[in-house]
């Protein structure tokens, strides 16, 4: 149980075209989804949080109108790279917090490689 | 939430058991010590977590020290696939939190 997972896995894309990235809780519902990024030989950061139904709060030095969230509904948040340009290509990974349960910890997406041409 | 401390990298041989360290001394009373895992290319992948007792699960056990302060992630026979940068992080119950991840250690499961 708790998986999360992205799609798509790898994306190429030319520099100003704009990339939307899935992230769905397949087996649990999720009210709060996190969005990380993560550059090569380095650590995750957290971009943004995504509630449901709500506005996505931002972590400092994110571009909210450049990284667009939309979380719908309880199994799907998306992030979309809006007019990306190769300093934009990194690790793109979400992750989610089952609804209810026992459970009190996140689980992660596989992850999505951005490459901007 | 309160800063961890890691070692940058260590080596296991494959078949022992690895030990992780991790400090934490500025922990409080209601946070938790949360383990992750990520294998190169890879999401992150929870481990176990604990508050003061020590915990064990199907993947590794955790070993809290009585004062809180540091705590042993214990990976019992390492095997290649163990391979992978161990995250360290401290935060309170609830999984709806932000993590913040550290540098982590970088474990290398040696043949």
């Amino acid at each position: 149980g708790a998986v999360v997972s992205q799609h798509p896995s790898w994306v190429i894309c030319k520099s100003g075209t704009s990339v939307k990235i899935e992230c769905r809780s397949l087996d649990f519902q999720a009210t709060t989804m996190f969005w990380y990024r993560q550059f090569p030989k380095q650590s995750l950061m957290l971009m943004a949080t995504s509630n449901e139904g709500s506005k996505a709060t931002y972590e400092q030095g994110v571009e909210k109108d450049k990284f667009l969230i939309n979380h719908a509904s309880l199994t799907l948040s998306t992030l979309t790279v809006t007019s990306a340009h190769p300093e934009d290509s990194s690790f793109y990974i979400c992750s989610a917090t089952p609804l209810a349960g026992s459970t009190d910890t996140q689980y992660f997406g596989p992850g999505t490689r951005l490459t901007v041409l | 939430d309160a800063k961890t401390t890691q070692p940058p990298s260590m080596d296991c041989a494959e078949g022992r058991a690895a030990n992780l360290p991790c400090n934490h001394s500025t922990i409080s009373g209601n946070e938790y010590v949360y383990w992750y895992r990520q294998i190169h290319s890879q999401g992150p992948q929870y481990i176990i977590h604990g508050l003061k007792n020590n915990e064990t699960n199907e993947m590794a056990s955790l070993i809290i020290t009585e004062d809180r302060k540091s705590s042993t992630l214990i990976l019992p026979h390492a095997t290649l696939r163990d391979t992978a940068v161990y995250y360290c992080i401290v935060l309170g119950r609830f999984g709806n939190e932000k993590l913040t991840f550290g540098t982590g250690t970088r474990l290398t499961i040696i043949p």
